[in-house]
């Protein structure tokens, strides 16, 4: 069974803080792909990434970047220098291949960069 | 590219109408498309998984009889809640992939049954 845990809940930063929040999958097939999405208040998923778990190279996209460890089934996303604009909730998601199957999602955490 | 839109946005309907929210790909061709439900502050619920010209595979849990999935076209899939209820109400929100994993999301739908 496949299983994706955000544990943090909720995070509050301080604009310019970096932050970091923390998803940890589980899954028994050895193919598999991993996505963040972000829901700002008007609610519609942004898809920011997806990596393939047999990438585990680290990803930079401007003030993001992404973490990915098979070995502590983990794929962790870090805003550096917040802004009040990435304000929102990030999922952590997670498909087996062939990649038609549906999104298995963490519950979220819910991020607030405070000015 | 990958743009998906949801029509309408937002819906208030009575107790016992049924209500038809349409999901379409305006920049590519989805051969899967997804359904999904969202409560205040919860994460996504699938609901059912569509693919064009088939039947939908819906969840355990979701009455296949109440929410109606039609997908038409590689472009356009269609949920219709029939005799909705206030336990309806909630954000719905579509997806559609093409060839690849990822799954692009519409803007979501706000239902309020009264």
């Amino acid at each position: 069974a496949q299983k994706v845990t955000q544990a943090q809940t909720e995070i509050s930063v301080v604009e310019k803080e970096d932050v970091t929040l923390d998803c940890v999958y589980e899954t028994r097939d050895t193919t598999y792909y991993l996505f963040w999405y972000k829901q700002p208040p008007s609610g519609e998923l942004v898809f920011l990434i997806r990596r393939n778990s047999f990438d585990e190279q680290n990803e930079i996209s401007g003030r993001y970047s992404w973490n990915f460890q098979k070995s502590t089934s983990s794929f962790n996303f870090t805003i550096t220098a917040s802004q009040v604009v990435d304000s929102a909730v990030y999922f952590c998601a997670l498909s087996e291949a062939p990649g038609n199957t549906p999104l298995v999602f963490g519950k979220g955490t819910r991020l607030s960069v405070i000015a | 590219g990958a743009v998906v839109s949801q029509h309408p946005s937002r819906v208030i309907c009575k107790s016992g109408t049924s209500v038809k929210i349409e999901c379409r790909s305006l920049d590519f061709q989805a051969t899967t498309m997804f359904w999904y439900r969202q409560f205040p502050k919860q994460s996504l619920m699938l609901m059912a998984t569509s693919n064009e010209g088939s039947k939908a595979t819906y969840e355990q849990g979701v009455e296949k009889d109440k929410f109606l999935i039609n997908h038409a076209s590689l472009t356009l899939s269609t949920l219709t809640v029939t005799s909705a209820h206030p336990e309806d109400s909630s954000f719905y929100i579509c997806s559609a992939r093409q060839d690849r994993p990822e799954q692009y999301f519409g803007p979501g739908t706000r239902l309020t049954v009264t």
